[in-house]
């Protein structure tokens, strides 16, 4: 166990809808990644968060965008979902900017 | 633009040794990560490299050569619990920030 926690662990939505995932970090931990991996692929960088504020942004879609609030939780919303936005959603955290990454479980996001 | 390549699938035996490569080319190149990620799981930290040699920790080892945009991992003893997909990964940004290749997925025999 990562100490990383993503909620919910599967999704099933239809086309044109909006969903909202969550990620804990691991406790202290300041930095947070969001990952899209699709079917039998690499993980695609999203966009990261340190203490609150956007820090690097990776191939996100204008429909897809984050927050880390001052608990240091983090949300992933998507909106108007297509079928291609099918895959694995991971979040990972870091202590700080330099250290390793640590990744939940991830999200299964179904797009039927 | 950014590329990693890595074969997509090894196979091996049990308690043989194998060698898992990676070619990058990148922006920016701050070290090299390997992951290993069990289907439909997390991917798990192996090893770093930021400088040019062979790191070593327990049955794993990574190599990097910073001149070649070149790096391994280097599985020994290999085990069936081993079998898994092995992620190569530059870190681009002084912030963390990895570009991720598409995996190897390691098939391991009896």
């Amino acid at each position: 166990d990562s100490g990383v926690t993503q909620t919910p662990k599967h999704l099933i939505t239809a086309t044109g809808q909006r969903v909202t995932l969550r990620c804990s970090p691991r406790s202290g931990d300041l930095s947070v990644y969001w990952y899209q991996q699709s079917l039998d692929q690499g993980l695609q960088f999203l966009i990261q968060y340190y203490n609150g504020e956007e820090r690097a942004k990776g191939n996100i879609l204008e429909r897809f965008s984050a927050q880390q609030f001052p608990d240091l939780h983090s949300e992933l919303n998507l909106s108007s979902l297509e079928l291609g936005d099918s895959a694995l959603y991971f979040c990972a955290s870091s202590a700080s900017q330099n250290t390793e990454a640590f990744f939940g479980q991830g999200t299964r996001l179904t797009v039927v | 633009g950014q590329s990693l390549e890595q074969p997509s699938e090894v196979t091996a035996v049990e308690g043989a040794i194998v060698q898992i490569n990676c070619t990058y080319q990148t922006s920016g190149f701050y070290g090299l990560s390997w992951y290993q990620q069990h289907d439909g799981g997390a991917p798990t930290f192996l090893s770093y490299n930021a400088l040019d040699g062979l790191e070593e920790t327990g049955r794993f080892s990574s190599f990097l050569s910073r001149s070649d945009s070149y790096g391994y991992l280097l599985l020994q003893e290999l085990q069936m619990k081993d079998s898994a997909s092995y992620f190569c990964a530059v870190r681009v940004g002084s912030n963390y920030q990895l570009i991720w290749g598409a995996g190897t997925k390691l098939i391991i025999k009896p």
